[in-house]
């Protein structure tokens, strides 16, 4: 049972663009939700992170948007550039648990 | 150290051999965290440890699988009688305490089973 679904699986966007990946979640207990930006042959590394008591959290050109009610979070890239270009992942941990639970990953890549 | 450290970065075995990863966390991180990342799938918890003892042991796979942690920072992950399946990036990441939210990556060991 996949308690993460991530979309979509790639991305293409044009330099300057904004960029949107999209995750669903069904397990209401999950309180935390870092995004996870991964580069070829590269651990993972946190992006930003929301928790459900606020609806948007910005930080530079980031931004994560979150609704509650509908069970799904999203993260915008705007001024998209050639450097975004990775893989991104989104999670969520339980509260009190401490592993994180992970969608399967966006591949996005930024054209010049 | 600078960051998470992770030995081998590429392994490759025979199938039915065992197979020992290695994880050095941040200096000062108490909680240490295995991932498994398998091609095309996203991060899947294996296993989590606080100082050296594992309170989470849910994820593994099988009991193939086992890990250990000495002396509150080195932790070795063993996969006995390796299969194709098993193939992967095992990645492992620390926490400055359990509840930190910040898990640091380490760059991941490449296995591959033939």
């Amino acid at each position: 049972q996949q308690q993460v679904k991530q979309s979509p699986q790639s991305l293409i966007v044009q330099k300057g663009g904004i960029s949107i990946i999209n995750c669903a979640y069904e397990n209401t207990a999950f309180d935390y939700f870092p995004w996870y930006q991964q580069f070829p042959g590269k651990g993972p590394a946190l992006l930003i992170a929301i928790r459900p008591d606020v609806s948007e959290k910005k930080e530079g050109r980031f931004t994560i948007s979150f609704n509650k009610s509908a069970k799904q979070f999203s993260l915008h890239i705007m001024d998209s550039q050639p450097g975004d270009s990775a893989t991104y992942f989104c999670a969520a941990r339980i509260g009190g648990a401490d592993g994180l639970t992970f969608g399967k990953g966006t591949h996005l890549i930024i054209q010049p | 150290g600078a960051g998470v450290s992770q030995s081998p970065s590429n392994k490759v075995t025979e199938k039915g051999k065992d197979v020992e990863l290695r994880c050095d966390p941040i200096s000062g991180h108490t909680a240490l965290y295995w991932y498994r990342q398998s091609l095309g799938q996203g991060l899947e918890f294996l296993i989590y440890f606080q100082g050296n003892s594992a309170p989470d042991k849910s994820g593994l796979p099988s009991d193939r699988f086992s890990a250990e942690r000495t002396g509150g920072s080195v932790s070795t992950l063993t996969i006995q009688r390796t299969q194709q399946e098993d193939s992967a990036v095992y990645l492992c990441a620390s926490t400055l305490a359990r509840g930190t939210d910040t898990q640091y990556f380490g760059p991941g060991t490449r296995l591959t089973v033939l």
